[in-house]
């Protein structure tokens, strides 16, 4: 059965640094694109970052870039987002997802919240 | 890619035949996913590649489509059906819709 785990959420002030993780298993990880997705609160789903099965690609929405680091340890089977210098408008439960080849995603864990306020 | 979706609210009746709509603001090209998500869960993918059903999920789901517009049916409404529906375009992009909250009557 695969299963995804998000941790590392919690509340941080504007400007400071937060990193989530994504713990996989009942799947080969190593053969997967992962993603992150988010959704403020009573919003709707917003594409936040990709990551290629080997980690070698990386792909961003413009909001994030340059502030968001997708990664990925496939020894480890565990996906990572470094969010640097957050925003109040990054509040949102973020999620971690499975990408399939046509890049749709077909497993999704259950969040983690993220809330940037002072 | 701009994704509009309609109603943003459907209320129906246990049974009932129902079609949510999704538009594109440019062409899609069979490149779209459907994803229901009931309250405080993760979203469940229901549809991809605009009418290939995902593994698990009951038949009494269907997509259909072409071009920028799109459509997810119920054919016969169920109460564990009651959920926010999303569609996801990922030919030019990765974008959602808004969704549409669908209700029991």
């Amino acid at each position: 059965e695969v299963q995804l785990v998000e941790s590392g959420g919690g509340l941080v002030q504007p400007g400071r640094s937060l990193k989530l993780s994504c713990a996989a298993s009942g799947f080969t990880f190593s053969n997967y694109g992962m993603a992150w997705v988010r959704q403020a609160p009573t919003k709707g789903l917003e594409w936040v970052a990709t990551i290629s099965y080997d980690g070698s690609s990386t792909y961003y929405r413009d909001s994030v870039k340059g502030r968001f680091t997708i990664s990925r340890d496939n020894a480890k089977s565990t996906l990572y987002l470094q969010m640097d210098s957050l925003r109040s408008e990054d509040t949102a439960t973020y999620y971690c997802a499975r990408r399939q080849r046509y890049w749709y995603f077909d497993f999704w864990g259950p969040g983690t919240m993220v809330t940037v306020s002072s | 890619i701009q994704l509009t979706q309609s109603p943003s609210l459907l209320s129906a009746s246990v049974g009932d035949r129902v079609t949510l709509s999704c538009k594109g603001s440019q062409n899609i090209n069979n490149y779209l996913a459907w994803y229901q998500q009931k309250l405080g869960e993760a979203p469940k993918l229901l549809i991809y590649n605009t009418n290939s059903l995902q593994t698990g999920i009951p038949s009494r789901f269907s997509g259909s489509g072409s071009g920028t517009d799109y459509t997810l049916t119920i054919s016969s409404l169920q109460p564990e059906d009651v959920a926010t529906y999303f569609c996801y375009q990922y030919n030019n992009g990765l974008t959602f819709g808004s969704g549409t909250k669908l209700e029991i009557k």
